[in-house]
């Protein structure tokens, strides 16, 4: 069964600082999601990654996947205020057959001091 | 653009009874997923509908159920409700049932006392 797991689950930091969350996921998989949650509010799509190596950037958040480590990394750089929020990454299984679904991490809340 | 739009927002049932929740897809799109996201639980994967068709449920009771009209909005139903069927329920839809991205609504906050 693929499980998809976050760390850190909580993570504070200082307006200007850099920071990594790590998603690890125990099956190969054909894609990966990130998801921001503000409080109250739905998901945002952030990132879609589809191959192995593959890297997006927007803003200060820069995502990357490794196929054969099962690793994605959410790299925050330079942080807001703004940023505070729930990271969640998704890992998806079946693709292109009848058993697709995304399967999510238990998600990273982020709070940015100032 | 009109996004994915869920309704109620809140719900406020009582253990036995049903409640029924609905999402209308953005338009063109032929998928709709439901998520459950209950507290410290994160997000679980309930039911994937595509082209009218249920293709896949999480591991959930059969008490959990739901169905997509022709114009692709969805239902989800969830009978002899129990506390812990209190959460939020998401719904997300995407342009095919196999790899897209994901939208999601705002949810409904069901909540059973």
């Amino acid at each position: 069964e693929l499980k998809v797991e976050q760390n850190p689950l909580f993570l504070s930091m200082q307006e200007g600082k850099n920071y990594t969350i790590y998603c690890n996921y125990s099956t190969t998989s054909d894609r990966l999601y990130w998801y921001r949650q503000d409080p109250g509010k739905s998901l945002e799509s952030l990132f879609v990654l589809l191959s192995n190596g593959a890297v997006k950037q927007e803003g200060r958040l820069m995502a990357s996947l490794d196929t054969k480590a099962r690793l994605s990394t959410l790299h925050i750089t330079a942080a807001v205020h703004d940023l505070s929020a729930t990271y969640f990454c998704a890992v998806e299984r079946g693709y292109g057959g009848a058993t697709n679904k995304l399967i999510f991490g238990t998600g990273t809340l982020l709070a940015v001091q100032p | 653009e009109a996004g994915v739009t869920q309704s109620p927002t809140h719900l406020i049932k009582t253990r036995g009874q049903q409640a029924t929740l609905r999402c209308s897809p953005i338009s063109g799109h032929t998928s709709v997923y439901w998520y459950q996201q209950a507290l410290g639980l994160g997000l679980q994967f309930l039911l994937w509908y595509d082209e009218g068709e249920e293709r896949n449920r999480g591991n959930f009771p059969p008490r959990f159920s739901g169905r997509q009209f022709p114009n692709y909005s969805s239902e989800l139903n969830v009978n002899a409700l129990e506390l812990e069927d209190s959460a939020l329920y998401l719904c997300a839809s995407s342009l095919e049932g196999a790899g897209e991205k994901l939208f999601f609504g705002s949810g409904t906050q069901l909540s059973v006392l």
